[in-house]
């Protein structure tokens, strides 16, 4: 079935270094992989996207990479600061099922 | 523009018991999606409701219910509570587009004892 991994579960770096999460789907139909990011007692937020048209896009600090091949995407987080700590989630939809499929998230730590 | 609101935010049931949660979506969305967040099992799809009808459904028992009104609210009922049925509940709303972005509420957590 639909499957989205997500790796790693949880990654500790320190303040100012740069911080990479995987994802990995299975449904080749996928064409739009959010990442959102969920603080303690809050709903998921959306921080950035990509399309299955594009290989990569940037927002300051945040990048995503995408690897349609592969069937990879990864979250690139640079200069990470404290307020960056919080559990990550990626996610894989299709414009066939209106539905998405999300990873285990990752918990991130940035250590001040 | 205000976003999702989920109301309640914290419920506290008995086993056997039913529970009911809301759901208001973002002004002009009409699509609202339902999810169960638990430590374990991350984010797991239960359903999506787009102009008051069920447009796709996940891999739940049929005690988990929903629907949705004409002004795009939505509600979640869960009958015969299990201590399982413990975990975060999210909604989350969108145009209803294929392939577009969902916005999240706040979560009702509920706690099943």
């Amino acid at each position: 079935g639909e499957n989205v991994e997500q790796h790693p579960s949880t990654l500790s770096v320190q303040e100012g270094d740069s911080a990479v999460i995987k994802c990995t789907y299975s449904d080749s139909a996928s064409n739009y992989f959010p990442w959102y990011k969920q603080e303690l007692g809050k709903g998921p937020q959306l921080i950035i996207d990509i399309r299955s048209n594009v290989g990569e896009k940037k927002d300051q600090r945040i990048a995503v990479t995408l690897n349609k091949t592969a069937k990879h995407f990864s979250l690139h987080i640079t200069e990470t600061q404290p307020e960056d700590s919080a559990v990550y989630f990626c996610a894989a939809g299709s414009s066939g099922t209106y539905k998405y499929i999300f990873g285990t998230g990752t918990r991130l730590k940035v250590l001040a | 523009k205000a976003g999702v609101t989920q109301t309640p935010r914290y419920l506290i049931k008995t086993r056997g018991q039913q529970v009911t949660l809301s759901c208001s979506p973002i002004s002009g969305h009409r699509s609202v999606s339902w999810y169960q967040q638990t430590p374990g099992q991350g984010l797991q799809f239960l359903f999506e409701y787009f102009s008051e009808t069920q447009r796709n459904k996940g891999n739940f028992p049929g005690r988990f219910s929903g629907r949705q009104f004409s002004n795009s609210r939505s509600e979640m009922n869960v009958s015969t509570l299990e201590l399982g049925d413990s975990a975060l509940y999210l909604c989350a709303s969108s145009f209803g587009r294929p392939g577009e972005t969902q916005y999240f509420g706040p979560g009702t957590r509920l706690l099943v004892l």
